[in-house]
């Protein structure tokens, strides 16, 4: 099964708004990535935080880590129709292997 | 800077016919790669990762192959496509742990669609 299981698997607001995504993982990891990926196209790294950091920002853009639940989160601030996108979180926990969660769909409407 | 090159972007194969998609990573040495396969709304199934030439590591066990004949070029393969092969196929890189973290960067992606 997979690492990172995202939530909500779909997720619609309105240009403006925040947006959050949540991703739970099952075994201690390294790090875990946020990735981005626009409709038919291959996927973007956005941000990453290491296992020792809480919380991480990048632009519009904040993630946390809660080890001891074993989640994370992806808020998206003053959401745009261009974030319109599939988010995708992944886990890496040494060796060769980053792996990836289901992801969210997120559309902002205009 | 590193850019990664993967063709072809879309194909349509019949059931049966063999397979090559190619992808090529510049500006960068000794990469990890990989080939992942998504399927319509759906996550990433890793395939292969290769640490090195020649060096492949199969996840799961399929109708596909993979080749790494030079540093920089990853190759996935099959003999004899299966409808079930259809999907968006992604090349991706690495350059493992440490300060990166295993960041993968992808390709663009090759749609397969197996008649």
């Amino acid at each position: 099964s997979q690492q990172g299981e995202e939530d909500p698997q779909a997720l619609s607001i309105q240009e403006g708004e925040n947006a959050t995504m949540n991703c739970s993982y099952k075994t201690s990891i390294n790090n875990l990535q946020w990735y981005r990926q626009n409709s038919g196209r291959g996927l973007v790294h956005l941000i990453l935080i290491r296992s020792n950091e809480r919380e991480k920002h990048s632009g519009r853009l904040r993630v946390t880590l809660d080890t001891s639940k074993k989640s994370s989160s992806l808020l998206i601030t003053a959401s745009r129709a261009a974030d319109t996108a599939s988010y995708f979180c992944a886990t890496y926990t040494g060796g060769f292997k980053t792996i990836f969660g289901a992801g969210t769909r997120l559309f902002v409407k205009a | 800077s590193q850019t990664i090159h993967q063709w072809p972007a879309t194909l349509v194969q019949p059931v049966g016919s063999p397979l090559s998609l190619e992808c090529t990573v510049e500006g960068t040495s000794n990469p990890n790669l990989y080939w992942y396969r998504q399927a319509a709304g759906r996550g990433l199934q890793l395939l292969f990762y290769s640490v090195g030439i020649g060096q492949i590591s199969s996840e799961v066990p399929q109708n596909l192959s993979a080749s790494r004949p030079q540093d920089r070029q990853f190759i996935l393969s099959s003999k004899k496509l299966l409808l079930s092969d259809s999907g968006f196929y992604l090349c991706a890189w690495s350059l493992g742990g440490g300060d990166s973290g295993n960041t993968i960067y992808f390709g663009e992606g090759s749609w397969l669609t197996v008649v």
